[in-house]
């Protein structure tokens, strides 16, 4: 089974703050994609990464593939309190099938 | 706008009872997936499907069953329902087509089971 290991599980910053979330993994994904997930509601697709070295800009938020896209980082500049969230990050295994193997998630919490 | 929505938002079930959650999608996806949120355990996958009267158990299948009679619905079937089984559970579709297709999820039930 793959893992996807997330770290930290818990952050909790102040507003205009910058953090870092990371997502590792000893197995190869085809993709990677990050989702945040607000409470009550079902996680929303951020971003997907598809190319080892890959990084995306979505407004304040950077996402990185590694090289050997085994792992991935979402980098968050001058955080809002919109920002507060589950992120989750979620791989797609190199084999056949449509199943993703998601990360146990990172709480932030960003404090006005 | 896609939409995958679920059939209930909250439910109060009793230990013992018969649970039917449904999941419609309007996105002719082929793959759907029922998962469970649980505090420090992540999204657990419970069932999916990958096509009409097709379904594979994923990590967490036992105490559970689904139904796929059409393309646009994922029934998820508690048969007797236990407190360990009080969750969020999260339905999701995604197509076939490309590895990068983006997995689409619903609003979730939040399950308790007394």
């Amino acid at each position: 089974t793959q893992l996807l290991e997330q770290s930290p599980q818990f952050l909790s910053i102040q507003e205009g703050e910058n953090l870092t979330v990371y997502c590792n993994s000893s197995s190869v994904f085809s993709s990677l994609q990050w989702y945040r997930q607000e409470p009550g509601e079902g996680p929303v697709l951020l971003v997907t990464v598809v190319t080892g070295g890959e990084v995306k800009k979505l407004k304040r938020l950077t996402f990185q593939f590694g090289d050997a896209r085994k792992d991935s980082s979402l980098h968050i500049t001058a955080a809002q309190p919109g920002d507060t969230g589950l992120y989750l990050c979620a791989g797609d295994p190199q084999a056949a099938g449509n199943k993703l193997t998601f990360g146990g998630g990172t709480r932030v919490l960003v404090k006005p | 706008d896609v939409k995958v929505t679920q059939s209930s938002r909250y439910l109060v079930k009793r230990t013992g009872e018969k649970v039917f959650l449904e999941c419609v999608q309007d996105m002719d996806h082929e793959n759907m997936f029922w998962y469970r949120q649980d505090p420090g355990l992540g999204l657990r996958l419970i069932y999916f499907s990958y096509d009409v009267k097709m379904k594979e158990k994923g990590d967490i299948p036992e105490g559970y069953s689904v139904s796929r009679e059409k393309k646009e619905r994922f029934s998820l079937i508690l048969e007797s329902a236990s407190t360990n089984q009080t969750s969020m559970y999260l339905c999701a579709s995604r197509g076939l087509l490309y590895r990068t297709d983006t997995q689409y999820f619903g609003p979730g039930t939040r399950l308790t089971v007394l």
